[in-house]
């Protein structure tokens, strides 16, 4: 089955811990995104990638470093620096060819902070 | 300023009822979009797409204005499972997706 995969579903992380969060896709898509979503609020881009090696910050990148060494793989570390971390984390892809491009959604990682 | 912009709700509906939610945009070059469904605790997952020319899915259906820059997802006969959050999505220039805050609906038996 094609899609988008997050691991793990749930994380519990201890203050001035880093801890990185999996996404991984196989749906051939160049572009991948981070998103925060807190209780209530709408989704907000941390990070994407159009392409293998290659990412741009986004709206609230502080705290946050990602990598792209592969063109199914994006993985996001929450640093220590991040002051505010307890919340839901969403990964997405899409294509880049053309205007309609839709963007699919893994199932998410909540990480809570102890 | 928000790039989109959508009515909280929440929209507490009977069954069978209509309902129609509206969203509008900021950048008028905004090239595509879309509506999301998103459960409790989930995911959001593509709902349609919406063109210019409108475009229907069974009970739901999309609508574009341009002109003033809003879209619109209309439902009909709603049922229980319909209950959920609706996000407005636009896609300015095919690399950033904007979300709105997203409409709660509940279904009331």
């Amino acid at each position: 089955d094609g899609g988008i995969t997050q691991s793990p579903k749930y994380l519990f992380r201890k203050e001035g811990q880093n801890v990185t969060l999996s996404c991984e896709q196989n749906l051939n898509h160049d572009a991948m995104y981070w998103y925060r979503q807190d209780p209530g609020q709408g989704l907000r881009l941390i990070y994407y990638s159009q392409i293998v090696n290659d990412f741009q910050k986004g709206d609230i990148a502080e705290g946050y470093s990602v990598s792209r060494e592969k063109k199914e793989s994006f993985p996001l570390t929450v640093t220590s620096a991040q002051k505010n971390p307890t919340a839901f984390y969403l990964c997405a892809s899409s294509g880049t060819s053309g205007s309609w491009n839709t963007q699919y959604f893994g199932p998410g990682t909540r990480l809570t902070v102890l | 300023r928000k790039e989109v912009e959508q009515d909280p709700g929440p929209f507490n509906v009977p069954e069978g009822a209509t309902v129609a939610f509206n969203c509008t945009y900021s950048n008028s070059a905004s090239q595509s979009f879309f509506w999301y469904r998103q459960d409790c605790r989930k995911e959001p997952k593509l709902l349609m797409s919406v063109y210019s020319s409108g475009n229907e899915d069974g009970r739901f259906t999309a609508q574009l204005n341009r002109a003033s820059q809003y879209i619109s997802l209309l439902i009909r006969d709603s049922k229980l499972s319909d209950s959920a959050t609706y996000l407005c999505v636009v896609n300015e220039d095919g690399n950033q997706f904007y979300f709105g805050t997203g409409t709660s609906l509940t279904v009331i038996p």
